[in-house]
């Protein structure tokens, strides 16, 4: 079945410093990748949408200077956290849209 | 806009026993639904998904749902718990206004199953 690769699994960084996490469709090709925030034991709210080759949309409240996306290929699509502070600690996880939205594992980003 | 409402935020049922999951959604446009379960620092895993075909939709791991348009709602069922079904589940609804093909999801707050052996 179709899977999503997504990289780091957990990551520890220091404030003021940027992280990039990686989603990579290994089978199939990824048009368009959604990019979820998911706190303690909430629900998903979705960050933004990026397709292939053009600029990422955005949710309302969501600020595109912080979190960079990137979708240069039909197979990678990126997530970079810029200058984190601890706020932004959190659970990231990607998803593609095919055959019912195929989720990456997800990454656990912490910022000390 | 769409939305979805899970009704009870933590299900716990004994081992063996049916498991019922509500999820009600509300659209202004035909739904396309999903339920999606996620165990601790995981991704969400597909269990079964509703695109206008039969109401009575099969997923994987015993699980099941029906689509019941006049309640507007799309409730999970599973005739019998394992201690592996204790997890997060998610029911979603897609955006089919966002066009083309490629749809938002706009998913509930999320139901937690605990099994008691």
């Amino acid at each position: 079945g179709a899977v999503v690769s997504q990289h780091p699994s957990r990551v520890i960084c220091k404030s003021g410093t940027s992280v990039k996490i990686e989603c990579r469709s290994l089978d199939f090709q990824a048009t368009t990748m959604f990019w979820y925030r998911q706190f303690p034991k909430q629900s998903l709210m979705l960050m933004a949408t990026s397709n292939e080759g053009s600029k990422a949309t955005y949710e309302q409240g969501v600020e595109k200077d912080k979190f960079l996306i990137n979708h240069a290929s039909l197979t990678l699509s990126t997530l970079t956290v810029t200058s984190a502070h601890p706020e932004d600690s959190s659970f990231y996880i990607c998803s593609a849209a095919y055959y019912g939205y195929t989720f990456g594992s997800g990454t656990r980003l912490t910022v000390v | 806009a769409q939305s979805v409402t899970q009704l009870g935020s933590h299900v716990s049922v004994s081992e063996g026993a049916l498991v019922l999951l509500r999820c009600n959604y509300s659209s202004s446009v035909p739904p396309y639904l999903f339920w999606y379960v996620q165990y601790p620092n995981q991704g969400l895993q597909l269990l079964l998904k509703y695109t206008s075909a039969a109401t009575l939709v099969k997923g994987i791991n015993g699980f099941e749902a029906e689509f019941k348009k006049s309640e507007t709602s799309f409730h999970l069922t599973k005739p019998s718990a394992h201690m592996s079904d204790a997890a997060e589940y998610f029911c979603a609804v897609s955006d089919q206004s966002s066009g083309g093909s490629n749809y938002k999801l706009t998913f509930g707050k999320g139901t937690l199953l605990t099994v008691n052996p």
